[in-house]
């Protein structure tokens, strides 16, 4: 899992509630993106950040919401407005350059339920 | 549109038997292939991606991966497998067209490594 951690890692929900899932990278990583895990769906993207102050929906941004005042950190927030919160959230990030070839890393996950 | 095809949900191999992870491709342009591992409620690890260069790459844990262009494959391989490989393996291809970059997988192969 490199140098990206996450945390919590379970974290539970309540009907109506707000929750923040951490991630933060030491890795000097410029770019950031936070990924869905569903059973047999493989991984859909959130929301992901090219650069500090600056960041962009994914495909399934919905109910969801981020920020990036800093480099090391991307925190994800589900709102209350995500129905079917409950699924593994991943964190990613990679060096950021023209021809898209840079690995991402991922961190260890956070799993979220619904109480 | 791009996309990613891992047409087996499970893998079922014997221990020091060669082990074979199919994946196929769809992609605007280049392709920019990845394999990932994961083990239960963990991140993803990078086991090795195609850029460019030799169609084959070889990667961490023996691994190794197959790129064809002329079938769109990029299939995972190991000449002999440990109950250690006991995984689910993501195959996922660089968005080259939107979205920063981000990852497309497939929905992901559990291979079952037995004694």
């Amino acid at each position: 899992d490199g140098g990206i951690t996450q945390s919590p890692k379970y974290l539970f929900r309540k009907e109506g509630q707000n929750v923040t899932l951490s991630c933060e990278q030491n890795l000097n990583h410029d770019a950031m993106y936070w990924y869905r895990q569903d059973p047999g769906q493989g991984l859909r993207l959130i929301y992901y950040s090219q650069i500090v102050n600056d960041f962009q929906k994914g495909d399934i941004a919905e109910g969801y919401s981020v920020s990036r005042e800093k480099k090391e950190s991307f925190p994800l927030t589900v709102t209350s407005a995500q129905k079917n919160p409950t699924a593994f959230y991943l964190c990613a990030s990679s060096t950021r350059t023209s021809g898209n070839q840079e690995t991402q890393y991922f961190g260890p996950g956070t799993r979220l339920l619904v109480l | 549109a791009q996309s990613v095809a891992q047409p087996e949900d499970q893998v079922n191999v014997a221990e020091g038997n060669p082990l074979t992870v199919k994946c196929t491709y769809s992609v605007s342009g280049n392709p920019y292939l990845f394999w990932y591992v994961q083990y239960p409620n963990r991140g993803l690890q990078f086991l090795l991606k195609y850029i460019t260069g030799d169609n084959l790459v070889k990667g961490s844990y023996g691994f190794e991966a197959e790129f064809n262009k002329s079938q769109t494959s990029f299939h995972l391989k190991k000449p002999s497998a440990l109950v250690s490989d006991s995984a689910l393996y993501f195959c996922a291809v660089r968005d080259s067209v939107n979205q920063g970059g981000k990852l497309i997988f497939g929905q992901g192969t559990e291979l079952s490594v037995k004694p």
